[in-house]
């Protein structure tokens, strides 16, 4: 797996948008980027994927810059739910319909202020 | 969406004892499962990887006699942690693989050995 970096942690006030980024510069052709997020003692929420093309779901949009080095993921009107720690991932998509195991960075963690 | 469904959710037991933990897929097929260890204030550490039918694959350092693992049918998977010590105290978490949308994961167990 390409490794990502992501800063340790960043606040945004409520309302606002949150602009979290990853680098993963050696990130290969064929993985795709995940966005994961854990609020406190809870299992990690999928967020958000996408392989070159910017992407935008009902959560959260995904910028990946052209040359794929990195990206970011991006909270349109943070509110105080969406405090907790966001995860930058890459992973092959395993078209064989096999696993592809994952491993966990140390994210950002971050605070949404009132 | 795909549902994990993890339990028990909390768990005390006494030192020296065994505990399971359970991981189920209750609407789609997994023949994968990923199990994590989370200790507080860090990320997710993968431990191993379970596969319906054969034996699980462990990270170095995990000791397979001391975390065993079942994945019996398609839908479900077990962690039983044997001879529970005070530092096995955790947050255990599994996952899911599901294909191109990366990963479902349970809300976690959080163990405490006494």
């Amino acid at each position: 797996d390409a490794k990502t970096t992501q800063p340790p942690s960043m606040d945004c006030a409520e309302g606002r948008a949150a602009n979290l980024p990853c680098n993963h510069s050696t990130i290969s052709g064929n993985e795709y980027v995940y966005w994961y997020r854990q609020i406190h003692s809870q299992g990690p929420q999928y967020i958000i994927h996408g392989l070159k093309n910017n992407e935008t779901n009902e959560m959260a949009s995904l910028i990946i810059t052209e040359d794929r080095k990195s990206s970011t993921l991006i909270l349109p009107h943070a509110t105080l739910r969406d405090t907790a720690v966001y995860y930058c991932i890459v992973r092959v998509y395993p078209l064989s319909g096999g696993y592809q195991k994952v491993t966990f960075g140390t994210g950002t963690k971050l605070q949404v202020i009132p | 969406g795909a549902v994990v469904s993890q339990h028990p959710s909390r768990v005390i037991c006494k030192s020296g004892t065994s505990v399971k933990i359970e991981c189920r897929s209750l609407d789609f097929q997994a023949t994968t499962m990923f199990w994590y260890r989370q200790f507080p204030k860090q990320s997710l550490m993968l431990m191993a990887t379970s596969n319906e039918g054969s034996k699980a694959t462990y990270e170095q350092g995990v000791e397979k006699d001391k975390f065993l693992i079942n994945h019996a049918s398609l839908t479900l998977s077990t962690l039983t942690v044997t001879s529970a010590h005070p530092e096995d105290s955790s947050f255990y978490i599994c996952s899911a693989s599901r294909g191109l949308y990366g990963y479902t994961f349970g809300s976690g167990t959080r163990l405490t050995v006494v």
